[in-house]
């Protein structure tokens, strides 16, 4: 049973230029939350979607950032006009079920550097 | 404002002997609590978890412990091998909320042989 897969596992990006981090959930789960680790820090809740839906984007700055999970394909975290400050390993993580309490599965995250 | 905490950054303990990883909370909203490790360039890997209607919850090496009161939860391993050498980070959820972790900045522990 493959896990949660996400891809690319490192891009580089020069300032300006957009960013496309794709996420695969477990195969069953239908939840998928995104989290942002900065260098030295814990991971920070960003978005939280179900398919075609938003649930929960508190944590998400309000500009420059978006994400989505279509019916089919992955869901996708999209950066545009990149700043050095948007460096950092981002996380994609899943669930089967919005239940109280349900586990999370995390993948292996995309280390963005910004040039 | 930093809803979990985990105070200190690094543990060292020799193989063998006991692991025990501290973290704080501010939020009197989560009900339940869950511990990860992260080793370096990997995702984080779910560990154990406890709801708040218990003060304990044992799998295997590894026991965590919840005192409300206190807002205050332990993770023990016991023995600590070489290979738990990793970040360990603890978060919080609340059933009230929509299922987002909120986690602490993590304790990385080096077990030595």
């Amino acid at each position: 049973n493959a896990g949660v897969m996400q891809n690319p596992r490192h891009l580089v990006r020069r300032r300006g230029q957009e960013a496309r981090l794709r996420c695969s959930p477990m195969k069953g789960h239908s939840h998928v939350y995104w989290y942002r680790q900065l260098p030295e820090e814990g991971l920070k809740f960003m978005v939280y979607l179900q398919k075609e839906n938003i649930i929960d984007e508190s944590g998400m700055p309000k500009e420059r950032f978006s994400a989505e999970f279509p019916k089919e394909g992955p869901s996708i975290l999209r950066i545009q006009q990149v700043v050095r400050g948007d460096s950092a390993a981002y996380f994609c993580a899943s669930s089967p079920a919005m239940r109280a309490q349900e586990t999370q599965y995390f993948g292996p995250g995309t280390r963005l550097l910004v040039l | 404002d930093q809803q979990v905490k985990q105070n200190s950054p690094s543990l060292s303990v020799q193989e063998g002997r006991i692991s025990i990883l501290n973290c704080d909370y501010t939020n009197s909203m989560f009900d339940y609590f869950l511990w990860y490790k992260k080793y370096p360039a990997e995702g984080p890997t779910f560990l154990i978890s406890i709801s708040s209607i218990k003060d304990k919850n044992e799998d295997g090496r590894f026991t965590v412990f919840l005192n409300k009161s206190a807002k205050h939860l332990s993770l023990h391993i016991v023995p600590s091998q070489p290979g738990d050498s990793a970040v360990y980070f603890c978060a919080g959820g609340s059933s009230s909320n929509t299922g987002k972790l909120i986690f602490g900045q993590g304790t990385t522990l080096q077990v030595k042989p």
